[in-house]
């Protein structure tokens, strides 16, 4: 089956830096996404890793490894604002995405 | 540019009745996809529609159907509505078929009473 899991909350203070972790399980890879979503709102595109390796992208990084079936999102000098959910999600072989369940993001002054 | 638009913002129904979601992707996307959110959890498929076709199609009931019209513009249909049935609906655009970086819409929250 597939399957991907993502802690379920977190707590972080302000000015820290916190990892989110993804660990996936797909019938076939092409990819994966990380999106934010504040609490009433839509998901927000974050990051697309494809390739093994790190992606940065100003405060956020995203790390792929393939071989590990492994993730995870990298969040430096956290802000009030940061607090939200983290959702990981993959692109199987049909090209359609598998999302875990997401990772609520606390944090703290 | 406008977003992608979804209406109505807040529904609320009836076990039993019918219900229609409205999605207007960003210009010139071709691709929309339809997904189920229940307070969380993640995301889940119900269907994408590229050119008008149906390219893929999640584990939901045929109670579910949906189209996609010239303007790239779409409908969600859910018949004989459950409470279960009660979830923010998001509409994703994209350009391609392949589920490249999707944009979301703001939802369409459904409660069934």
């Amino acid at each position: 089956g597939q399957n991907i899991d993502q802690p379920t909350e977190m707590t972080a203070t302000e000015g820290a830096i916190v990892q989110i972790n993804c660990t996936y399980q797909t019938s076939g890879f092409n990819g994966l996404f990380w999106y934010q979503q504040h609490a009433g709102e839509a998901p927000t595109f974050l990051s697309y890793n494809v390739l093994d390796g790190l992606e940065e992208k100003g405060r956020f990084s995203s790390f792929l490894s393939r071989s590990k079936g492994y993730s995870y999102l990298l969040l430096k000098e956290l802000q009030m604002k940061d607090s939200a959910s983290y959702l990981c999600a993959c692109l199987d072989s049909n090209y359609q995405l598998i999302w875990g369940a997401g990772t609520k993001l606390i944090i703290k002054p | 540019d406008a977003g992608v638009t979804q209406s109505p913002t807040h529904l609320i129904k009836t076990r039993g009745q019918q219900v229609t979601l409205r999605c207007s992707p960003i210009s010139g996307h071709k691709s929309v996809s339809w997904y189920q959110q229940v307070l969380g959890q993640g995301p889940q498929f119900i269907f994408q529609y590229y050119e008008k076709e149906e390219r893929g199609r999640g584990n939901f009931p045929d109670r579910f159907s949906a189209r996609q019209f010239p303007n790239y513009s779409s409908e969600l249909n859910v018949n004989a509505l459950l409470l279960g049935d009660s979830a923010l609906y998001l509409c994703a655009s994209s350009f391609g078929a392949i589920n490249e970086k999707l944009f979301f819409g703001s939802g369409t929250q459904l409660s069934v009473l």
